[in-house]
């Protein structure tokens, strides 16, 4: 069975610094993995997905993860932090030919003006 | 083009109670998806439809059913409502491995 762990429940960075969301896996296969993105009453937002191609992943608002076989991890970062960046985040593993998807239990970003 | 559309929005049931969620997608997916959300807990399957006329059951789907009605359309019935059946609720439908999420059905069941 799949499984994601992501690190830290609750991370908090000042406006305009790094930001670096953790996320590890477990998968007997060669997953897909997904970084969606929940703001406060609103439903989950797709932010990037790794599918076997590049390893360095590129997705919306400045976000980019990186696939590392190897650590079996899937960390999220961002060069500068926004205060519209406040947010939760689920890293998500999916199997999708046996239909599972696997989320993490969420990390919730605060940034500090 | 709408995405993923849920109603309703909110909804407070007394123990017992029946109830249906609706779920609408407009963007042709074959598969289609219902969750739930605990806090501390991420999301968790409660059943999907990988076609129009199938329905599996995913991680948790004890104290509901499922009804695909066509390929637009995926509902969640709750029979008798229970107080540990209070969360919020999303529905997704799929396009291979990507999932597209609805605004989610906040439940309280007292």
């Amino acid at each position: 069975a799949q499984s994601v762990t992501q690190l830290d429940s609750h991370v908090s960075v000042s406006e305009g610094t790094p930001v670096l969301l953790r996320c590890n896996y477990s998968s007997s296969y060669s997953p897909s993995l997904f970084w969606y993105v929940q703001h406060p009453n609103k439903g989950l937002q797709l932010l990037l997905k790794y599918t076997s191609a590049a390893t360095l992943v590129k997705g919306i608002n400045g976000f980019e993860a990186e696939f590392k076989k190897s650590e079996t991890s899937f960390h999220l970062t961002k060069p500068s932090a926004h205060m519209s960046d406040a947010a939760e985040y689920f890293c998500v593993v999916s199997d999708y030919q046996n239909n599972d998807m696997r989320f993490g239990a969420g990390t919730r970003l605060t940034v500090k003006p | 083009n709408a995405g993923v559309t849920q109603t309703p929005k909110f909804q407070v049931l007394k123990t017992g109670q029946s109830m249906t969620l609706q779920c609408a997608q407009d963007m042709n997916h074959n598969s289609m998806y219902w969750y739930r959300q605990d806090p501390g807990m991420g999301l968790r399957l409660i059943y999907y439809s990988a076609s129009e006329g199938t329905t599996d059951k995913g991680e948790v789907p004890n104290g509901y059913n499922v009804s695909r009605l066509n390929k637009r359309e995926f509902s969640l019935r709750l029979e008798s409502a229970a107080p540990s059946q209070t969360s919020v609720y999303f529905c997704a439908s799929g396009q291979r491995e990507t999932q597209y999420f609805g605004p989610g059905t906040r439940l309280l069941v007292l």
